[in-house]
């Protein structure tokens, strides 16, 4: 039983270059949690996305940033024009319907230079 | 808002000895859940125990165990006989119940050194 897969895991890009994560959760989760980790620092929460909704997106920047969940396929986080404060992991978890036992990914760690 | 703090960036222990890290948050929510994350340096995840705020009863998974105190708003984690492979970033987190969201809290995390 594959846990939950993210790539790519490492990801360079150059400031203005756009940065594709992907995540797909473990069979059967389909709910999809993003969380951002700068150096130093814990987790903070992005998004919370369900199959083709978003439900909560209170921690993403307002600019930039993006998420999806599509009926098929993994779940995308978008960042447009990047910047160097970018640069950090992101998380994937995902979890059953209404449990609160979220299952993380291995993580993408973006470089932006 | 909730807050989780963890007060102790580093630690280490002895191979075998045992340790506590702590954890304090800050919510005004009656219902919700505590846990203890692990990341390794392969920076994976891992959940390590949790703890349901409605259960008096302290949680317990093999060599790790918890000491909840609600009213102080506290939530330690105690590693028993540690090992090697214990060594890593320990971060607590807050999640509310219901609300329609599962969104974590996490603290800023301990690291934990286990010394041969």
């Amino acid at each position: 039983n594959a846990g939950v897969m993210q790539n790519p895991r490492h990801l360079v890009r150059r400031r203005g270059q756009e940065a594709r994560l992907r995540c797909s959760p473990m069979k059967g989760h389909s709910h999809v949690y993003w969380y951002r980790q700068l150096p130093e620092e814990g987790l903070k929460f992005m998004v919370y996305l369900q199959k083709e909704n978003i439900i909560d997106e209170s921690g993403m920047p307002k600019e930039r940033f993006s998420a999806e969940f599509p009926k098929e396929g993994p779940s995308i986080l978008r960042i447009q024009q990047v910047v160097r404060g970018d640069s950090a992991a992101y998380f994937c978890a995902s979890s059953l319907d209404y449990s609160y036992e979220q299952y993380f990914g291995p993580g993408t760690r973006l470089t932006v230079t | 808002a909730q807050t989780v703090t963890q007060s102790q960036p580093e630690m280490s222990v002895q191979e075998a000895e045992t340790v506590t890290l702590s954890c304090t948050y800050d919510t005004s929510e009656n219902n919700y859940y505590l846990f203890w994350y692990k990341q390794p340096p392969s920076r994976q995840m891992i959940l390590v125990i949790r703890q349901e705020a409605y259960k008096q009863q302290n949680a317990t998974e093999n060599r790790f165990s918890v000491n909840f105190q609600k009213a102080a708003k506290s939530f330690s984690l105690k590693i028993s006989d540690s090992q090697l492979g214990d060594t890593a970033m320990y971060f607590c987190a807050f999640m509310k119940h219901g609300a329609g969201s599962y969104q974590l809290t996490f603290g800023k995390g301990t690291k934990l050194s286990v010394i041969p």
